[in-house]
């Protein structure tokens, strides 16, 4: 069974500064894919970036963007330029590409961001 | 108009009682799911459906059972709920697999007193 592991539990980052989570996750599989969810205080999940194991180019979504290493099974998310509204929690997360694997998103634990103005 | 829509936003209720959380989505997408996050904030899968068929029952309990009259719903139906049961259950969907992401819903705070 795939893992996820996010090893900082909270992190804080100066407004305006750039802040790195971290996320190894543990899998056999070849093919799969890679997401950063956010979850605010409102609770709603929002989708950060997602990443193809196939591609070799980091994903980039404006301020944020990812270090995702295959080898290393890492799969880090580096948010610049960090805003107030950047506050929240943030959980990485897999999907197998295998169907026989079901549909599912196997999550971390998260990280809790604060944002220092 | 909200892509995936669940009731109530939150349930506070007796040990023992049944309780029920519906959900539904008007993104036409064929996959629903039924995640739980627990007071440690963990999120974990519960039930997938696809075009109303049960994909994933991630081992719970037999007292958890979801309904899918139809591809747009999928309610969540909880039988003698213990104190353990307290969480936010989300309801998401999907256009399937890859990486299309999940749409979730704002999440049902449920607390079994």
């Amino acid at each position: 069974a795939q893992t996820v592991t996010q090893s900082q539990p909270e992190m804080s980052v100066q407004e305006a500064e750039t802040v790195t989570l971290s996320c190894t996750y543990d899998t056999s599989e070849s093919d799969y894919y890679l997401f950063w969810y956010k979850q605010p205080p409102s609770r709603q999940m929002i989708l950060v970036i997602r990443q193809e194991a196939y591609k070799q180019q980091n994903a980039t979504e404006n301020r944020f963007s990812v270090n995702f290493q295959k080898a290393a099974k890492s799969f880090s998310l580096k948010i610049s330029d960090s805003q107030l509204g950047d506050a929240a929690m943030y959980f990485c997360a897999y999907r197998s590409a295998r169907k026989s694997s079901g549909d599912k998103l196997t999550f971390g634990t998260g990280t809790r961001l604060a944002v220092r103005p | 108009d909200t892509a995936v829509s669940q009731t109530p936003k939150y349930l506070v209720t007796q040990m023992g009682n049944d309780k029920s959380i519906k959900c539904e989505q008007n993104l036409g997408h064929d996959t629903m799911y039924w995640y739980k996050q627990d007071s440690k904030k963990f999120l974990k899968i519960m039930f997938s459906y696809n075009n109303k068929e049960l994909i994933i029952n991630e081992t719970v309990p037999n007292r958890f059972s979801p309904k899918s009259p139809d591809k747009a719903h999928l309610n969540l139906h909880i039988n003698s709920l213990e104190l353990g049961d307290s969480a936010v259950y989300f309801c998401a969907s999907s256009t399937g697999w890859g990486n299309e992401k999940l749409f979730f819903g704002s999440g049902t705070q449920l607390s079994v007193l």
